[in-house]
């Protein structure tokens, strides 16, 4: 089992839905990134959460440190959201050692 | 501008060849790493340095060198290329282990480097 588990992999959508894509661990953590990969293109940090909830934009980030569960939420999506979004965590054993979900690939339609 | 500089973006290797991916910040980060990113799995970690001369490995280190002789700089080495060492590689860097008191974002990546071992 990994330690970093996405639902959903795959995510469709269309333009103006609200969305969320969900990130489960299983390790103590220092912090929780969620990365944002366009097609081809690098890895963007989008937000660093070690507790509560961020926002930026029409991006908002939550996470449960006792339930180690993490969601990122989209609204009003625009095809231009259209990525892949890597949850990663940093666990607390004292190394330099994130952990990667396996992204989830999100498609907004126009 | 400020970032994580990789070079090359893409690279053909033959079987047996060495090369080196070279990756450079210029944010002044104690922690580089390097990640290879390989179709349904999730990045994973090459080695990573929390300092000049100060390197560890990680994940999957096997057939790859590195050095940290700068804090700028953390090079790749790949000793003799072999075709599962084809993958997409980046380069991550971050100040105090990409936790930061502001909650800046300070966890940076380059761009890739598209490897094919043939």
């Amino acid at each position: 089992k990994n330690e970093v588990e996405q639902s959903p992999q795959n995510l469709t959508a269309q333009e103006g839905e609200f969305i969320t894509i969900n990130c489960s661990y299983s390790v103590g953590i220092s912090a929780l990134h969620w990365l944002q990969q366009h097609p081809g293109g690098g890895i963007v940090s989008l937000f660093m959460l070690s507790s509560g909830k961020k926002k930026h934009g029409r991006l908002i980030a939550t996470i449960n440190i006792q339930e180690k569960h993490s969601s990122l939420h989209i609204t009003a999506s625009h095809p231009r959201d259209s990525a892949v979004y890597i949850c990663a965590v940093l666990p607390t054993s004292g190394t330099y050692k994130y952990i990667f979900g396996t992204g989830t690939r999100l498609k907004v339609l126009a | 501008n400020a970032g994580v500089t990789q070079t090359p973006k893409f690279q053909v290797l033959k079987t047996g060849q060495s090369m080196t991916l070279q990756c450079a910040q210029d944010m002044n980060h104690e922690y580089m790493s390097w990640y290879r990113q390989d179709p349904g799995m999730g990045l994973r970690l090459i080695h990573y340095s929390v300092g000049a001369g100060i390197t560890d490995q990680g994940e999957v280190p096997n057939g790859y060198n590195v050095s940290r002789s700068t804090t700028e700089d953390f090079p790749l080495r790949l000793l003799s290329a072999a075709p599962s060492q084809t993958s997409v590689y980046f380069c991550a860097s971050s100040d105090d282990r990409g936790l930061s008191l502001s909650g800046a974002n300070v966890l940076t990546f380059g761009a890739g480097s598209r490897l094919t071992v043939l």
